[in-house]
């Protein structure tokens, strides 16, 4: 079974409105959760993570994630994009020793 | 400046053709990993590594080799270049498994 899953490949959105980007995981993971971002020819850069405690998850650039354990999601939120979140966003897991990746979102910013 | 660095940034190969391409980080990090970004496939693990002298294949190890002789170091070697081996390559480090994984800047491979 898929450990993670991205439910929309791409995502249009106006600037200043807000988003979110979809992640379920499978139950049989372990619940380390992640978020990456990869601006256009660079490598991922770390959003934020979900290791315990608050289920709500404050990242940079004024992102923030939520942990819902009975929905198996842990979905990706910012109230008012700019130009500059233009990027893909990848949702990630650990299982075993291994971090596992979604296919990814791509953000795509309409002025 | 700290981070994992990528050898080299780009590479065209004939087909049959070895080479290997260069991962090295100087944050004494024990988790390190291979992988590969192709369009609408997200990342794959190729390889990974829990610290030196360990080694284990991850989605997609075929047609790749790796060893871990020290820390710092994890290359990999691509053994007879296929055309479907044309893809970007990400190295990545993390101190533990769930610190979260540090990317170098990516090989962009192509296969002829």
């Amino acid at each position: 079974a898929q450990s993670v899953t991205q439910l929309d490949s791409q995502v249009p959105v106006f600037e200043e409105a807000p988003v979110e980007l979809r992640c379920n995981y499978s139950s049989s993971v372990s619940v380390y959760l992640f978020w990456y971002v990869q601006y256009p020819n660079q490598g991922l850069q770390l959003l934020l993570k979900y290791l315990s405690g608050s289920t709500l998850v404050k990242g940079i650039n004024g992102f923030e994630a939520e942990f819902n354990k009975s929905q198996t999601s842990f979905h990706l939120r910012k109230p008012s994009v700019h130009i500059s979140d233009t990027a893909e966003y990848f949702c990630a897991v650990i299982r075993d020793d291994k971090i596992i990746f979604g296919k990814g979102t791509r953000l795509h910013i309409l002025p | 400046n700290a981070g994992v660095t990528q050898t080299p940034k780009f590479q065209v190969l004939k087909t049959g053709q070895s080479m290997t391409l260069q991962c090295a980080q100087d944050m004494n990090h024990e988790y390190m990993s291979w992988y590969r970004q192709d369009p609408g496939m997200g990342l794959r693990l190729i390889h990974y590594s829990v610290g030196a002298g360990i080694t284990d294949q991850g989605e997609v190890p075929n047609g790749y080799n790796v060893s871990r002789s020290t820390t710092e170091d994890f290359p990999l070697r691509l053994l007879s270049a296929a055309p479907s081996q044309t893809s970007v390559y990400f190295c990545a480090s993390s101190a533990t498994r769930s610190y979260g994984y540090t990317f170098g800047s990516g090989t962009r491979l192509t296969v002829v």
